[in-house]
């Protein structure tokens, strides 16, 4: 059974500041995407990768993917208060089906001034 | 933009009635899916549906669960006796045109349902 492991759970960090959200997943797997959950709404997709690799930016955020150690990090830049919200890694193990995404536990990301 | 639309965005029933979900997937996708996200919780699978049939499901989605999309368009989760644990935020999911089978999977915007 895939399992995939989100760390930390929680982090509050001041505006302006670095960090590296961490997800790691326990089988092979070539699709990996990132969503922002804002409180008590929708997923919203971020980040999807697809190769070894892989590494894609938008604004402040910055996602990469190592499928042979199977960990994708989420790396904010400068945070800001707008920030604020849970962001999820999803993995999809094979490609090409209907195949279902395994999400991770979140991390609750608090941007303080 | 195109977007997964569902209805309602919250419902509350009694325990042991029936309750539909309804999705609106985006019109040319080919996967469709329900997920289910309990309070402060992650995201879990409930069922995947391609081709007008399951392709797969989870342990949650046993006998009490069933879905159908029955006129191409609308695609719904139906809970037949719903228990106090049924109490989540659903989604509807869309994704995979032809051609362009590793696209992420759009999500609706949610169907919060409290079983009292």
């Amino acid at each position: 059974e895939l399992k995939v492991e989100q760390n930390p759970l929680f982090l509050s960090m001041q505006e302006g500041k670095n960090y590296t959200i961490y997800c790691n997943y326990s089988t092979t797997s070539d699709r990996l995407y990132w969503y922002r959950q804002d409180p008590g709404k929708s997923l919203e997709s971020l980040f999807v990768l697809l190769s070894n690799g892989a590494v894609k930016q938008e604004g402040r955020l910055m996602a990469s993917l190592d499928t042979k150690a199977r960990l994708s990090t989420l790396h904010i830049t400068a945070a800001v208060h707008d920030l604020s919200a849970t962001y999820f890694c999803a993995v999809a193990p094979h490609t090409g089906t209907a195949s279902k995404l395994t999400f991770g536990t979140g991390t609750r990301l608090q941007v303080t001034l | 933009e195109p977007e997964v639309t569902q209805t309602p965005s919250h419902q509350v029933t009694q325990m042991g009635q029936e309750v539909i979900l309804r999705c609106v997937p985006i019109s040319n996708h080919l996967y469709f899916y329900w997920y289910r996200q309990i309070l402060g919780q992650k995201v879990e699978f409930l069922v995947s549906f391609y081709n007008n049939e399951i392709s797969e499901k989870s342990e949650i989605f046993d006998d009490q669960f069933s879905v159908e999309r029955p006129d191409g368009s609308n695609f719904t989760l139906k809970i037949r006796s719903t228990k106090l644990e049924d109490s989540a935020m659903y989604f509807c999911a869309s994704r995979g045109q032809v051609g362009l089978l590793n696209t992420e999977a759009f999500f609706g915007q949610g169907t919060r349902l409290t079983v009292v």
